[in-house]
C-alpha cells in the first residue's frame, strides 16, 4: 500500500498476557517510529529504528516492552505481562531524509486495551 | 530534554471564528512541524518550518516560525467544522537527530 499500516487495529486482552503490535512502514523509508498515545493527549516516543544503526530505546517505559525492526522494514512491538496502564493508542510513522528534514508519515494505530 | 509546550489544551469556538495554537519552548530547533488527528487516525502533517521568522499559508491556515526558532504558532481564519481535530506541534532537535519532540497537542472543536 502507498501508506504506513498497522495491525492489528484493535486488540484486547487480559491483564498478564504478552501481545504483539505490526508496523508496515511505506516501503524506501530509512526511519521508523513507535509512538503511544493516550486519549486526547499528545505523543509519547517509544522507540526510533535508523537503517542499520542501533535502535534509540529510550522512550520505552520498561523492559517488558521491546521492539524489532526485521530487514530494515516491517517492525514489532511487543509487550510482555501486559498491565491496565498498558492500555492506549500506539502509533507507527516512518521517515525519509529530504533536505535535512524527516517528515514523519504515521498509520491508524492499534487501539490496545488491557482488561 | 526538550519540551514543548502547547495552548490552549482545548478551543471550543463558533463556525465563522478566527483562532490562534500556540507552542512554546526554551530549546531551539531546527525545524517544527504541525499535524492534525482526527479520532481513529494517525496524525497528518499538515506543514514543516525551518526557518527562523518563516511564514507559511495552507488555505485559512498560517503558520509562523519564531525568528529564534523556539516557538511557533498555527492561525485559522474562519474556521470551519471541518476543521474540528487534535493539533500536535512537533520539533527536531538540533542536537536530537531525526527523533521529534511533540507537544500535548490543541483539541478543537468548531461548531456550526
Amino acid at each position: 500500500g502507498a501508506g504506513v499500516s498497522q495491525s492489528p487495529s484493535n486488540k484486547v486482552t487480559e491483564k498478564g498476557k504478552d501481545v504483539e503490535l505490526r508496523c508496515d512502514p511505506i516501503s524506501g523509508h530509512t526511519a521508523l517510529y513507535w509512538y503511544r498515545q493516550s486519549l486526547g493527549q499528545g505523543l509519547e516516543f517509544l522507540i526510533y529504528f535508523q537503517g542499520n544503526s542501533a535502535p534509540d530505546k529510550s522512550g520505552l517505559p520498561s523492559d517488558r516492552f521491546s521492539a524489532e525492526r526485521t530487514g530494515g522494514s516491517v517492525s514489532t512491538l511487543t509487550i510482555q505481562r501486559t498491565q491496565q496502564e498498558d492500555s492506549a493508542v500506539y502509533l507507527c510513522a516512518s521517515s525519509f531524509n529530504v533536505g535535512g528534514i524527516n517528515e514523519q508519515f504515521f498509520g491508524p494505530g492499534t487501539r490496545l486495551t488491557v482488561l | 530534554t526538550q519540551l514543548l509546550e502547547q495552548s490552549p489544551q482545548f478551543l471550543s469556538i463558533q463556525e465563522g471564528e478566527n483562532l490562534t495554537v500556540y507552542c512554546n519552548s526554551s530549546s531551539v530547533f531546527s525545524s517544527l512541524q504541525w499535524y492534525r488527528q482526527e479520532p481513529g487516525e494517525g496524525p497528518v502533517l499538515l506543514v514543516t518550518v525551518v526557518t527562523g521568522g518563516e511564514v507559511k499559508k495552507l488555505k485559512r491556515l498560517t503558520f509562523q516560525f519564531g525568528d529564534a526558532r523556539k516557538d511557533s504558532s498555527l492561525h485559522i481564519t474562519a474556521a470551519q467544522p471541518g476543521d474540528t481535530g487534535l493539533y500536535l506541534c512537533a520539533g527536531e532537535g538540533e542536537t536530537s537527530g531525526s527523533r521529534l519532540t511533540f507537544g500535548e497537542g490543541t483539541q478543537l472543536t468548531v461548531n456550526p
